[in-house]
């Protein structure tokens, strides 16, 4: 299995400013995903970060919006850029690939409000 | 494509009530398939897996069988507890893949009352 801890846990932002949440996983893992979970909504996969290479977005989410770093393979952080109040959701970062099994693990989210 | 559907909550019990969480889906293949809760303010646990037709993945009183013929994975405890009170997820991955990413229900929320 995978800890996996994301900071920050919570924020509040101005409309136009940036945030970069960061994701620690407790052991190498091979894949790393970013979600957003809008209010009452499910998991939406916004990219997949893969250490060396870069970020696969999904559609409807660019990297000038989105950047995302996967410098080792214990680490990955997500930036929300230039923020409107229709980014404010719950962001979710997971890891694959552990042991071979198909299994994502899941952080706790960084809860995000923009105002 | 790739899909889960999910009966909509939210669902309200009461303690010792019998549960039931229809989960069905579309894929190619075999996918694998999960059940995930999220607790009031916290990420996503793994509940239970099943890899295969027929498996049957089980946690803490929960369980769900793995149905090719009728393509479902529903979610059942046989009896309710309040702290049995969150969101469920029920997703998939396409087998063989190798992007292991997933797809997700909408999620059902359950709320068990004393």
């Amino acid at each position: 299995s995978a800890v996996i801890s994301q900071k920050p846990s919570r924020d509040i932002c101005q409309r136009g400013t940036s945030l970069t949440i960061q994701c620690q996983v407790d052991s190498q893992v091979t894949m790393m995903f970013w979600y957003r979970q809008q209010p009452g909504q499910s998991l939406t996969l916004i990219a997949t970060a893969n250490q060396g290479s870069e970020a696969t977005y999904e559609s409807g989410f660019v990297i000038d919006k989105f950047p995302i770093s996967r410098p080792n393979l214990t680490f990955s952080t997500l930036t929300v850029s230039n923020m409107s109040p229709e980014d404010s959701s719950i962001y979710l970062c997971s890891s694959a690939g552990t042991s071979g099994t198909d299994e994502q693990f899941f952080g706790p989210g960084t809860r995000l409000t923009v105002l | 494509g790739n899909s889960v559907t999910q009966m909509e909550g939210p669902v309200t019990l009461s303690e010792e009530a019998f549960l039931t969480i229809n989960c069905t889906y579309t894929a190619t293949g075999y996918p694998s398939l999960f059940w995930y809760v999220q607790y009031p303010g916290e990420g996503l646990q793994l509940l239970l897996k099943a890899t295969k037709a027929d498996d049957k993945g089980s946690n803490k009183g929960f369980e769900a069988t793995y149905r090719k013929e009728t393509t479902s994975f529903h979610l059942e405890k046989g009896s309710v507890q309040v702290s049995d009170s969150a969101v469920y997820f029920c997703a998939l991955t396409p087998l063989g893949s190798g992007t292991y990413k997933y797809i997700f229900g909408t999620g059902t929320r359950l709320k068990v009352l004393a």
